[in-house]
Formats: C-alpha cells, structure tokens, sequence
C-alpha cells in the first residue's frame, strides 16, 4: 500500500521555537510539496522539490525553509515560529508532473504555535 | 484572492438528494483535478480532466470541465452519508503547482 508519512500529527509549540516537519514517502516519487491548509484558504503551496537537493518557491515561502537530502524525504522547517504559523500542513508527493499526475498526500500535521 | 473560486462553501443536504459543487477561475487550466477530504485525512483524488468540455463519470458522481477549461462542477446523484467531506478543486498549469480553491464542505443527512 502506498503511502505518504508525516512524523508528527499534533505539535504544540512556543513563539520563537524551531520547529521541523517530516514526510516519507514510499513511492520512489521525484516531486514532493509542502502545502498548509487553512479554513477558507484551500492549499496553498509552501515549497516544491522535483529531486534530491532541489527546491522551489511556492507561494508562500515566507517563514519556512525546506531539505531534501534523500529522494523519499522531505523536511519543512520553521526557523523561528510564530503564531500566524498554526496552520494544518500537508505533504504531498507524485511522479511527474502534479498538474494531471495525482498528488498522494500524507494525512496531515496540525501545528500549533503559542 | 483565490485563482479558483468554489461555490457553495458549505452545503447540506438529505440522503438521496442530488448536490452540484462549482469551481470557476478567470484563469485556463491545462487540467483540473477534484479531490475529496475527510476530517483527519489528507485530500485523495477523485478525478482529473484535460480537455475542454469533457465529462467523466465515476458511479453517481459527474464531473465537468469547461469548454474554455476555465471552470469545473462535480454532480453527485443521490447522495449518501459516505460522501460527507471537503471537496477540492485544484487547478494545473505547465509548471509544478497546481491552484487549490478553498473547497466545499459537504454534509450528507442519514
């Protein structure tokens, strides 16, 4: 069965905290996101990586950094958290290109920043 | 300001209604993809479409894309409990993003 791991479903943290996300996936896909949901927002994407040690700019990188050192994992970190960050934060990965390929996404993180 | 507007944002209906859920964008999109959501899961795919006025059928549910693949509904006939969640539409381009509008929550009445 495929899948898409996030390490963390709950976090709670204090303003000011580094904060890092995983995700794995089993797949062996070359493209992996980072999106953040937020209640009538939609998705919006954060950060992109279409292979090893390559990343680019979503949306709304502001505030966050990726890594992808392995082709099945991928890291969002949070330098210095803050509470406009609590936010649900879903990774996603597909082969090829996500525009018709189908995005697999891991079953989310809810952060919450004090 | 969302690049895919969806309407309703809420919807509730009774067991054996029919529900129409809209994406619509001032955009063209190379293709369009509808996901559903449930409460504690990541959003999974139900259907993408890439070309103007296509219309694809999964079981009671009938997707659309525009002609001009700038808009997207999704009908469901005779809705049951099961497909209570947050629908998605997510738009594509050339590139590596696709465009998520803001869903539409639906809740289906046993």
């Amino acid at each position: 069965d495929v899948k898409v791991t996030q390490s963390s479903r709950y976090l709670v943290k204090r303003t000011g905290e580094k904060v890092f996300l995983e995700c794995v996936q089993d797949m062996d896909h070359e493209n992996m996101f980072w999106y953040r949901q937020d209640p009538g927002l939609g998705l919006r994407l954060i950060y992109f990586s279409y292979d090893v040690k390559m990343k680019e700019k979503g949306d709304i990188p502001e505030g966050y950094s990726v890594s992808r050192e392995k082709k099945e994992r991928f890291s969002l970190i949070l330098e210095s958290a803050s509470t406009n960050q609590t936010s649900m934060y879903l990774c996603a990965s597909t082969t090829g290109g996500p525009s018709t390929g189908e995005l697999f996404f891991g079953e989310g993180s809810r952060l919450t920043v004090l | 300001t969302q690049l895919l507007e969806q309407s309703p944002q809420f919807l509730s209906i009774q067991e054996g209604e029919n529900l129409t859920v809209y994406c619509n964008s001032s955009s063209v999109f190379s293709s369009l993809q509808w996901y559903r959501q449930e409460p504690g899961e990541g959003p999974v795919l139900l259907v993408t479409v890439v070309t103007g006025g296509e219309v694809k059928k999964l079981k009671r549910l009938t997707f659309q894309f525009g002609d001009a693949r700038k808009d997207s509904s999704l009908h469901i006939t005779a809705a049951q409990p099961g497909d209570t969640g947050l629908y998605l539409c997510a738009g594509g381009t050339n590139d590596y993003k696709l465009s998520f509008g803001a869903g539409t929550t639906v809740t289906v009445r046993a």
